[in-house]
């Protein structure tokens, strides 16, 4: 197994463009989060699932903001009409429920909304 | 209030020097991590302390559970130690809250 694995790892779009963004976990992980990172902040917490079900959504998202897990293995993250404040790094992390398991996260995307 | 604070936000430091950084937290938690961020973004896990203490190398992670602090001891500090260190805490709703981070700088 060679991790948690994100990508794009970078992408840059116009305004107004939808964005998907994949992770693929640990496969013996069953709980997936994305975090959002802007400069100079730590992540901020986006959602999270727990095999194929989205446990928790933050508040922070708004409705262009999707998540899916559908077979409880990748995930995506979509963003649709996008705005220059999206721009910032999208981290996912996965982890086992019920053990003392650390987390282990992607190398992350990083946004630019032009 | 931040649920997790560390301090300081900046620090550096010369080659050789000991660091400390700290971290507090005010929610219940399971597991608190340490994590180093280098430039590029990705995440390294160094530390997962449910209590005590721990060491790896130059690195030493302590957590006082009652006064709901831990703290991350860097000795004889390297230029290739500069990164951010990140606390996190696992909730008891198994949700890593994050500190905003130390940026450490050592300087040869």
């Amino acid at each position: 197994d060679t991790g948690v694995s994100q990508n794009p790892r970078h992408k840059i779009t116009k305004r107004g463009q939808n964005v998907t963004f994949r992770c693929d976990p640990i496969s013996e992980h069953n709980r997936l989060y994305w975090y959002r990172q802007t400069l100079g902040q730590g992540p901020e917490f986006l959602t999270y699932f727990q095999n194929e079900a989205q446990l928790e959504k933050s508040r922070l998202l708004s409705d262009r903001f999707s998540a899916e897990r559908p077979k409880g293995s990748f995930s995506t993250l979509e963003i649709q009409r996008t705005e220059q404040g999206d721009s910032a790094m999208y981290l996912c992390a996965s982890t086992v429920t019920g053990l003392q398991v650390g987390y282990t996260f992607g190398s992350g995307t990083r946004l630019t909304v032009v | 209030k931040n649920e997790v604070e560390q301090s300081p936000q900046n620090l550096t430091a010369q080659e050789g020097e000991f660091i400390t950084i700290n971290c507090s937290y005010s929610v219940g938690i399971s597991a608190l991590h340490w994590l180093q961020q280098h430039p590029g973004g990705g995440i390294v896990s160094l530390f997962m302390l449910s209590s005590g203490k721990k060491k790896h190398g130059r690195l030493i992670a302590t957590i006082n559970i009652q006064e709901k602090h831990s703290s991350l001891h860097i000795t004889a500090s390297h230029p290739r130690d500069s990164a951010v260190y990140i606390c996190a805490v696992r909730s008891n709703t198994d949700k890593l809250i994050f500190g905003t981070g130390t940026r450490l700088q050592v300087f040869p």
